[in-house]
């Protein structure tokens, strides 16, 4: 089993582009999750779904958005990126919801 | 609000030292508390979990035992190893499907 895979790895953008951000998950897990994770700090949830079709905001949703069409994927979309978006991005996904939870290695973004 | 509380690093020991890294917590219930670990370069990998008071999770010779009385859930090995070299973070889940993470803690382990 891959697990959870994310693409790309690394991507530089200029302020006002746009990207998704790939996740894949091959366990057949209905919960999924972005997270982003700014140096020294925690991860903070961006967004997340429950089920195909089902998506909710996380803590810190501005600036983002998300779909869910099929129980594998999972992207996230930036559609006008800003310097304050430059982070690591992290997907992760779960069985149930107390579940634990699998991450992705992770995008890292940078934005000028 | 919930939230998790971890000590500040980097933590920086000699291989075969003691590790304990605190993690507190504040919670509104009951919540299920983990230690993710994330290797240079990595995404976060669960290290273990514990779901009620006084249960104590273990894994690859680490502990953390959820102290309901002291909010706390600590991780500890007796005796690191430089591979052990990672970033550990403390996170609990309530009863929603999100997970609240603290803000981590760089450990080095030198030969």
């Amino acid at each position: 089993n891959a697990g959870v895979t994310q693409t790309p790895k690394f991507r530089i953008l200029k302020i006002g582009q746009s990207m998704t951000l790939q996740c894949t998950q091959d366990m057949n897990h209905n919960y999924m999750y972005w997270y982003r994770q700014d140096p020294g700090m925690g991860l903070k949830l961006i967004y997340y779904s429950v089920g195909a079709g089902i998506t909710d905001k996380g803590e810190v949703p501005n600036g983002y958005n998300v779909s869910r069409s099929t129980t594998e994927d999972f992207p996230l979309r930036l559609e006008l990126a800003a310097p304050s978006q430059t982070s690591v991005y992290f997907c992760a996904s779960s069985d149930r919801a107390q579940e634990t939870q699998y991450f992705g290695p992770g995008t890292r973004l940078l934005v000028l | 609000g919930d939230s998790v509380t971890q000590m500040e690093g980097p933590v920086t020991l000699s291989e075969e030292a003691f590790l304990t890294i605190n993690c507190t917590y504040t919670a509104t219930g009951y919540p299920s508390l983990f230690w993710y670990v994330q290797y240079p370069g990595e995404g976060l990998q669960l290290l273990l979990k514990a779901t009620k008071a006084d249960d104590k999770g273990s894994n690859k010779g680490f502990e953390a035992t959820y102290r309901k009385e002291t909010t706390s859930f600590h991780l500890e090995k007796g005796s690191v190893q430089v591979s052990d070299s990672a970033v550990y973070f403390c996170a609990l889940l309530l009863n929603t499907d999100k997970l609240i993470f603290g803000t981590g803690t760089r450990l080095q382990v030198f030969p």
